[in-house]
């Protein structure tokens, strides 16, 4: 079974803070993924990467960037938390792009007060 | 306009119902097609992929108009357990990683 586990459930913090969201999937996929969900619109694409060190940026890549030193792990980063960045984050993994099926983790609940 | 568009429900059945959804693409190349469920609180994952030439799989079956750009999903005889949210999901081009997901269309079930 392919499992893609996130460093938390739920996050709070303040407004200007630095966040790291961490992302470990253990079946060796090549491509890794992280998404934002919020009522009404949907997941969207932040970052993708389909090998280590190599990223590209989706829908929404403004106040994020993304890190990924080891296969296995995908780290998401926002550089100085805003309010508008409260949100559910799901990441995700793929053995290759569509239409290989991806495989998402538990998600992260971040609140930026 | 969004790129993919479901109808946001709530649909609510009784037990045993046929139901249907339909999901709208605006992007005319796009070539994968897929069906995602998504449980209360939990993660989306994959339900189905929607052939051409539609495919089957138990209740559910899936169809793909590709000349008005639709892709439905029909429930037959719907169980308390398929009560989730259900997303359409549409991959630009063929070996693309860019997917892109409808805000999905929510589904209860009732006894």
């Amino acid at each position: 079974d392919v499992k893609v586990t996130q460093s938390s459930r739920y996050l709070v913090k303040r407004t200007g803070e630095k966040v790291f969201l961490e992302c470990v999937q253990d079946m060796d996929h090549e491509n890794m993924f992280w998404y934002r969900q919020d009522p009404g619109l949907g997941l969207r694409l932040i970052y993708f990467s389909y090998d280590v060190k190599m990223k590209e940026k989706g829908d929404i890549p403004e106040g994020y960037s993304v890190s990924r030193e080891k296969k296995e792990r995908f780290s998401l980063i926002l550089e100085s938390a805003s309010t508008n960045q409260t949100s559910m984050y799901l990441c995700a993994s793929s053995l290759g792009p569509a239409p290989y099926e991806q495989y998402f983790g538990p998600g992260t609940r971040l609140t930026v007060t | 306009r969004k790129e993919v568009e479901q109808d946001p429900g709530p649909f609510n059945v009784p037990e045993g119902a046929t139901v249907a959804f339909n999901c709208t693409y605006s992007n005319s190349a796009s070539q994968s097609f897929f069906w995602y469920r998504q449980d209360c609180r939990k993660e989306p994952k994959l339900l189905m992929s929607v052939y051409s030439s539609g495919n089957e799989d138990g209740r559910f079956t899936a169809q793909l108009n590709r000349a008005s750009q639709y892709i439905s999903l029909l429930i037959r005889d719907s169980k308390l357990s398929d009560s989730a949210t259900y997303l359409c999901v549409v991959a630009r081009r063929y070996n693309n990683n860019d997917m892109r997901f409808g805000a999905g269309t929510r589904l209860t079930v009732k006894p």
